[in-house]
């Protein structure tokens, strides 16, 4: 089992959709948790932090639930340019500081 | 402009030649850290450093070899490149700073190893 999972994708909407991206890791000892985005051929970037209280950026609100050990993305009103990959990060303690975790990232094709 | 560089971007070689490919980056950040891309894996860690003279393993990290002598630069070694090494190489820099998390990767390298 991956340490970290996201749904398989690839999911296809249509602009205005609201799009809801999951996340589970398997490490408890998980401490900092993010997402990013990744456009084809790009360097991935970062999209938001999320925090246990859930944050939101927008249109995007992220979600943390420490108990189940799962993360959600949520964009609302998709545009053609939300369009990439979306890949869910964990950050867990390491001998020397923090390994990175990154899901294998799940598809978004917003279409007109 | 924040920024991290990664030289070079694209290059073939062939099995057992050694390599380097270099990181800099700009914005005086402590975190350093080197990935691969594969398909159907996604972004897997090799090494990171938290500073200078600290490195450490990531999850995928035989076969290469870092250093950290300045803040701004984290080379990535090949000693002896092998066919699996061939993929898409990130370096990424980070900070926390203030409760804000901060973090940039480089435009990446393709590695293709004959």
């Amino acid at each position: 089992r991956k340490e970290v999972e996201q749904d398989p994708g690839p999911f296809n909407v249509p602009e205005g959709a609201t799009v809801a991206f999951n996340c589970t890791y398997s490490n408890s000892a998980s401490q900092s948790f993010f997402w990013y985005r990744q456009d084809c051929r790009k360097e991935p970037k970062l999209l938001m932090s999320v925090y246990s209280s859930g944050n939101e950026d927008g249109r995007f609100t992220a979600q943390l639930n420490r108990a189940s050990q799962y993360i959600s993305l949520l964009i609302r009103d998709s545009k053609l340019s939300d369009s990439a990959t979306y890949l869910c990060v964990v950050k867990k303690d390491g001998t020397g500081g923090f390994k990175t975790i990154f899901g294998a990232g799940t598809r978004l094709f917003v279409k007109a | 402009e924040a920024q991290v560089t990664q030289n070079p971007r694209y290059l073939i070689t062939v099995t057992g030649k050694k390599l380097t490919v270099t990181c800099s980056q700009n914005m005086n950040h402590e975190y350093m850290s080197w990935y691969r891309q594969d398909p159907g894996l996604g972004l897997r860690q090799i090494y990171y450093s938290m500073n200078v003279e600290v490195t450490d393993k990531g999850d995928v990290p035989e076969g290469y070899k870092v250093s950290r002598k300045e803040k701004r630069n984290f080379p990535l070694i090949l000693e002896s490149p092998s066919p699996n090494q061939t993929s898409l190489y990130f370096c990424a820099s980070s900070l926390w700073s203030q409760g804000r998390y901060e973090q940039y990767f480089g435009p990446g390298t393709r590695l293709t190893v004959t």
